[in-house]
């Protein structure tokens, strides 16, 4: 069974539409992440949420929002996209802090 | 600033050989993390090996070790034997207790050459 998974893998969508990312964990973690990695590979934060809390990067637009239904599900709502949201999104769960974050496959976005 | 630093865009190493990818990083925090991950060209992040900072020994997972030198604040992976299959790109990562999330470094591209 898939620990953490997300669909679609990938998404091919025109500039200003809306769209989402799902993301599902069946590991029982607390928290989830969303992770933007751009072209030159780098991995950056742009989220994290536990039942309590939700923090998010301040320099992630707010065209960006993440969602949970439940613990086990944390998906990403991306309204009016722009060119440059194209990147792979990574959403990922932890349970503690020192123990390793699980991944989802990654869903590469493109706007065009 | 930045955490996590990773000064090796790139390296090649020969099949059977070991490797040492560099990575330092910079915190206040006295309790944090250290995390190594592989992404291969198919694009999944991979866990290889986990560091804490008040652990006395260098972490081991089969033919991945971490040399942790925590006066210098570095937290180097060692591949030994390397296989053709290592070839990809390895990040190093750090947890600090007072944040929850990762912090990635660049990374670094590893190709190994039959």
């Amino acid at each position: 069974d898939t620990a953490v998974s997300q669909t679609p893998k990938y998404l091919v969508t025109q500039m200003g539409n809306d769209k989402s990312i799902k993301c599902e964990q069946n590991l029982g973690h607390d928290t989830m992440y969303w992770y933007k990695q751009d072209s030159k590979k780098f991995l950056k934060i742009m989220f994290s949420y536990n039942n309590k809390e939700l923090i998010i990067n301040e320099t992630v637009p707010n065209r960006f929002s993440p969602k949970s239904p439940d613990k086990a599900h944390l998906n990403l709502h991306i309204n009016s996209l722009e060119l440059g949201d194209s990147a792979v999104y990574f959403c990922a769960s932890s349970q503690e802090e020192n123990t390793e974050a699980f991944f989802g496959q990654g869903t590469r976005l493109t706007v065009v | 600033a930045q955490k996590i630093t990773q000064t090796q865009p790139g390296m090649f190493v020969q099949e059977k050989e070991a490797v040492t990818l560099d990575c330092t990083y910079d915190t206040s925090d006295p309790s944090y993390g250290l995390f190594w991950y592989k992404q291969p060209s198919s694009g999944e992040m991979i866990f290889l090996i986990y560091q804490g900072s008040y652990d006395q020994q260098n972490a081991t997972e089969g033919r991945y070790s971490l040399n942790f030198q925590k006066a210098r604040k570095s937290a180097n992976l060692v591949i030994s034997a390397s296989q053709l299959g290592d070839s990809a790109m390895y990040f190093c990562a750090m947890r600090e207790h007072s944040l929850g999330e990762l912090s990635f470094g660049a990374g670094t591209t590893v190709t190994v050459r039959a």
